[in-house]
């Protein structure tokens, strides 16, 4: 099935740098979401997008849905420790009602 | 989270035997949805319900198959379970078709 490309797939970082991730599709989306997932545990929703180039924050973490409607970017400000775990995108088009889920980004924060 | 839960957390079972999850919800949603999440496959959509005995077909359906009898509870069956169904599966809940879907803490499911 369809996937999005999400980038990068895994990054280590030191506490208190900022982070940027991002995803990209062939196809237009009408509607970017962005989770977090940590062991063991489900994905947890993060920050939803609904307008092409709109721009949302939540706490240190900010997200866009990029202009052309094939991407979207978040980014994470003076990280911590508790940042660390899986961030995944995902995107639906105009007229479905299913998400397509990026792979992932692995994120590690060293203290 | 308190909203949806799923049983098992965990589960062994051998080749051919039949398995059933179970998703249950208690935040009044139309819709769920159930993933199973793979190593470099990210989360895939296996079925989803639209309401009470309304349901359909993901992308990874093939040899799955769910039932809905009531809104709060979402069932995954494995009729004859194969190695290749070893994965985390998730149930997730929705209000609408684009809103955010919030998801279970997962199925560990081992095939042997």
């Amino acid at each position: 099935g369809q996937q999005l490309n999400q980038s990068p797939q895994s990054m280590f970082i030191q506490e208190g740098e900022d982070v940027s991730m991002n995803c990209t599709s062939s196809s237009i989306f009408n509607t970017w979401l962005w989770y977090k997932q940590e062991p063991g545990e489900g994905p947890v929703l993060l920050i939803a997008l609904y307008k092409a180039g709109e721009l949302t924050s939540n706490g240190r973490l900010t997200a866009q849905f990029g202009i052309t409607r094939k991407d979207s970017f978040l980014n994470i400000s003076a990280s911590i420790p508790s940042d660390v775990g899986i961030y995944f995108c995902a995107g639906q088009t105009s007229g479905t009602y299913k998400y397509i889920f990026g792979t992932g980004t692995r994120l590690k924060v060293l203290a | 989270d308190a909203g949806i839960t799923q049983s098992p957390r965990h589960k062994v079972t051998e080749t051919g035997t039949p398995v059933t999850l179970r998703c249950h919800q208690t935040e009044n949603h139309r819709y769920m949805y159930w993933y199973r999440q793979d190593p470099g496959h990210g989360l895939r959509l296996i079925h989803y319900s639209y309401g009470v005995k309304d349901t359909d077909k993901g992308e990874v359906s093939d040899g799955y198959s769910v039932s809905r009898s009531k809104t709060e509870d979402f069932l995954l069956t494995l009729e004859s379970a194969t190695s290749s169904q070893t994965s985390v599966y998730f149930c997730a809940i929705s209000e609408s078709l684009s809103g955010g879907y919030t998801f279970g803490s997962g199925t560990r499911l081992t095939v042997v």
